[in-house]
C-alpha cells in the first residue's frame, strides 16, 4: 500500500524566512495531494491541495510543488509569520476508491516561527 | 455551508468503561464519514469510514468499533478501554472519495 514520508519532523525559522517541507510518496497510482495545518488542540485544516494533473499551485503565500517522475511534493511558505507556527501534515491518496482511496498522511513537521 | 460536529472536546475515563464518541455533519447529505486517531506526535491513524449508512469498514483492528446510525451521524464506542486507546481523536467528511476530506475540532480522549 501507499507510504507517504515526511521531512523534517521540526523546523525553525525567522519571521520573514521561508519555509519548505518534504515529502515523498511510493504509490505512482496516487494523484491526489492535500496540506493540512493544524493548531494545537485543534482538528487539521485543509490550507492547500494539489492533483496530479499540474506541477504547481500558488495561494497567496503558500504553494505546493509537485515532481511525480521523483513521486515528491513539497509545500511552500514564503514570509512567514508567527501565525504559521503549527504542525503540518501532508497526505497522498490513490485513484479508486475504497480502502485504497483514504487518504494516507504523513508523520506530520512543527513548524515554529520566531518573531 | 457544511459544518462538523464532534463532542465531547475533552474526555477522561477510567480503564475498563465504555466510550462513545459522536460526530454529526450538517450541511450535506450522503458524505462520506471517517474516524482518525492521532496519538501524540503521531501522524493521523485510519480507525474506520462509512459510506452510508450502516456501511463501516475497519482499517484496523482494535477495541474499537464505529457505527452510523443517520445518514449525518458517526459514532465511535468501545465496551471497555485501554491504556492505549488515549488520543486525539478526529472525525473527518467527504462528498465522495475524490473530493477533499474536513475535519472536525476533535475529541482529547485520556484513559487513566
Amino acid at each position: 500500500g501507499e507510504n507517504v514520508e515526511q521531512h523534517p519532523s521540526t523546523l525553525s525559522v525567522q519571521e520573514g524566512d521561508s519555509a519548505v517541507i518534504k515529502c515523498t510518496y511510493s504509490d505512482s497510482a496516487s494523484n491526489y495531494f492535500p496540506w493540512y495545518k493544524q493548531e494545537l488542540g485543534k482538528g487539521p485544516q485543509l490550507i492547500i491541495d494539489i492533483r496530479s494533473n499540474v506541477g504547481e499551485k500558488k495561494d497567496q503565500r503558500i504553494a505546493v510543488t509537485l515532481n511525480k517522475t521523483a513521486k515528491h511534493f513539497s509545500l511552500h511558505i514564503t514570509e512567514t509569520q508567527p501565525e504559521d507556527s503549527a504542525v503540518y501534515f501532508c497526505a497522498a491518496r490513490h485513484a479508486q476508491g475504497g480502502s485504497q482511496g483514504n487518504l494516507i498522511f504523513g508523520k506530520g513537521t512543527k513548524l515554529s516561527v520566531k518573531p | 455551508s457544511q459544518t462538523i460536529h464532534q463532542w465531547p472536546a475533552t474526555l477522561v475515563q477510567p480503564v475498563g468503561s465504555p466510550l462513545s464518541l459522536e460526530c454529526t455533519v450538517e450541511g450535506t447529505s450522503n458524505p462520506n464519514l471517517y474516524w482518525y486517531r492521532q496519538a501524540a506526535g503521531r501522524g493521523l491513524q485510519l480507525l474506520f469510514y462509512s459510506v452510508g449508512i450502516g456501511q463501516i469498514s475497519s482499517e484496523v483492528p482494535q477495541n474499537l468499533s464505529a457505527s452510523r446510525p443517520q445518514d449525518r451521524q458517526f459514532i465511535l464506542s468501545s465496551k471497555k478501554l485501554l491504556l492505549s486507546d488515549s488520543g486525539f481523536y478526529l472525525c473527518a467528511w467527504s462528498r465522495g472519495w475524490t473530493d477533499t476530506q474536513y475535519f472536525g475540532p476533535g475529541t482529547r480522549l485520556t484513559v487513566l
